[in-house]
């Protein structure tokens, strides 16, 4: 596809279950975001991967929560044990940057909606 | 200190009004600059790179002051659709080019 795609748009889960959340990001781009912005709020920051470095986790709000990209491509987020606070849109964004180069600009799916009852 | 910061406004401009806002950054490293801007419910979409000598698209002008660590954006002949959060966004060569955004400022054109 000519964009970042994200599976599913909506999801509507029960607390306490677990939850995958899909990214396929545009074709040949390095670097891939994971973010979570709640209703009125900024984007909060949650991994980054780059190439085939160590992922950033810094933003990652708890262990729940986890992140891989498998080939360099498709990232999946799962958070574990849903809890209602966890309610918000998750987006994805990618973009081509490597080591030594300060990045191009990223370009965003358009979001998973999260709603954990 | 998070690495970019932005007032968060909201700026409430009158119809046909310039309205300009700064973003500051902290890591000198930066090199890379953007405005996104995000419409209420929607994806960030890109709105333009900002360039060491400052750049303009049609309404729109960036500049960029790296002596004091800052980007600025300003809206001309502010139009109702201009109405977005608009987010500024560092990268730098010291941390694998990862963009650094900044929690967005509010703009409301009114009528």
């Amino acid at each position: 596809g000519a964009g970042v795609s994200q599976s599913p748009s909506n999801k509507v889960t029960e607390k306490g279950k677990d939850v995958e959340l899909r990214c396929d990001p545009i074709s040949g781009h390095t670097a891939l975001y994971w973010y979570r912005q709640s209703l009125g709020q900024g984007l909060e920051f949650l991994i980054y991967f780059q190439g085939n470095s160590a992922p950033d986790k810094s933003g990652l709000p708890s262990d729940r929560f986890s992140a891989e990209r498998t080939g360099g491509s498709v990232s999946t987020l799962t958070i574990q044990r849903t809890q209602q606070e966890d309610s918000a849109v998750y987006l994805c964004a990618s973009s081509l940057s490597f080591k030594g180069y300060s990045g191009t600009e990223a370009f965003f799916g358009q979001g998973t909606r999260l709603t954990v009852v | 200190r998070k690495e970019v910061e932005q007032d968060p406004g909201p700026f409430n401009v009158p119809e046909g009004a310039t309205v300009a806002f700064n973003c500051t950054y902290s890591n000198s490293a930066s090199q890379s600059f953007f405005w996104y801007r995000q419409d209420c419910r929607k994806e960030p979409k890109l709105l333009m790179s900002v360039y060491s000598s400052g750049n303009e698209d049609g309404r729109f002008t960036a500049q960029l002051n790296r002596a004091s660590q800052y980007i600025s954006l300003l809206i001309r002949d502010s139009k109702l659709s201009d109405s977005a959060t608009y987010l500024c966004v560092a990268a730098s060569t010291d941390s694998w080019g990862k963009l650094q955004f900044g929690a967005g400022t509010q703009v409301v054109v009114t009528p």
